[in-house]
């Protein structure tokens, strides 16, 4: 299964953009690369996926680079309820959706 | 706002309780899953189903017994549970194994 390396946390002023790395330089050619965010005491909450395009949805931006090593998720408009913690995952050829540490957003008045 | 249920919310139970925990969907998904999270961790991979058969189990203790009488349906029996079995307990599901997953808000249990 592909390994996600994410920073460990990060700040974002509210009202900036956020964006939040991942590393994924195992991806295989046909692994998505997910992403799923948490906020305290909820169940995981999908915000979005992709294989080799730049994807948009209503809720973030998700840049893949042209090799499929790295992606950027990205909050155009960050709230204070976007503070949440922020899973980069490969899903694997088995369906198996496995968790790394993630990064911690923090948005900031 | 999720379509995956989970009941109870909240559940304590002692050490040689009986007890299980209930999941269902209703979006015609025929892939579910059991993940178990501990404080400050990320969710773990516990068991998945696909087309009513359990297709995965990462090594869970025996005390942890999954059961999916139907496709829309997902339980988790719990019995003779220690107390570091304490943790919120997700169930989600997928249209099929490989495709979106989406979560429930989770049970959580603690184990006296």
């Amino acid at each position: 299964d592909a390994k996600t390396t994410q920073p460990t946390s990060m700040d974002c002023a509210e009202g900036r953009a956020a964006n939040l790395p991942c590393n994924h330089s195992t991806i295989s050619g046909n692994e998505y690369v997910y992403w799923y965010r948490q906020i305290h005491s909820q169940g995981p909450q999908y915000i979005i996926h992709g294989l080799k395009n730049n994807e948009t949805n209503e809720m973030a931006s998700l840049i893949i680079t042209e090799d499929r090593k790295s992606s950027t998720l990205i909050l155009p408009h960050a709230t204070l309820r976007d503070t949440a913690v922020y899973y980069c995952i490969v899903l694997s050829n088995t369906g198996k959706l496995i968790f790394g540490q993630g990064t911690t957003l923090q948005v900031k008045p | 706002d999720t379509e995956v249920t989970q009941t109870p919310k909240h559940l304590v139970m002692g050490m040689t309780n009986k007890k299980s925990l209930k999941c269902e969907q209703h979006m015609g998904h025929r892939a579910m899953y059991w993940y178990k999270q501990k404080a400050k961790k990320p969710p773990e991979l516990m068991f998945v189903y696909s087309y009513e058969k359990l297709s995965i189990n990462e090594s869970v203790p025996s005390r942890f017994s999954p059961e999916c009488p139907n496709s829309s349906l997902l339980n988790l029996h719990l019995h003779a549970l220690q107390p570091e079995d304490s943790a919120l307990y997700l169930c989600a599901s997928s249209q099929v194994t490989g495709n979106t997953i989406y979560f429930g808000e989770g049970s959580w249990l603690t184990v006296v």
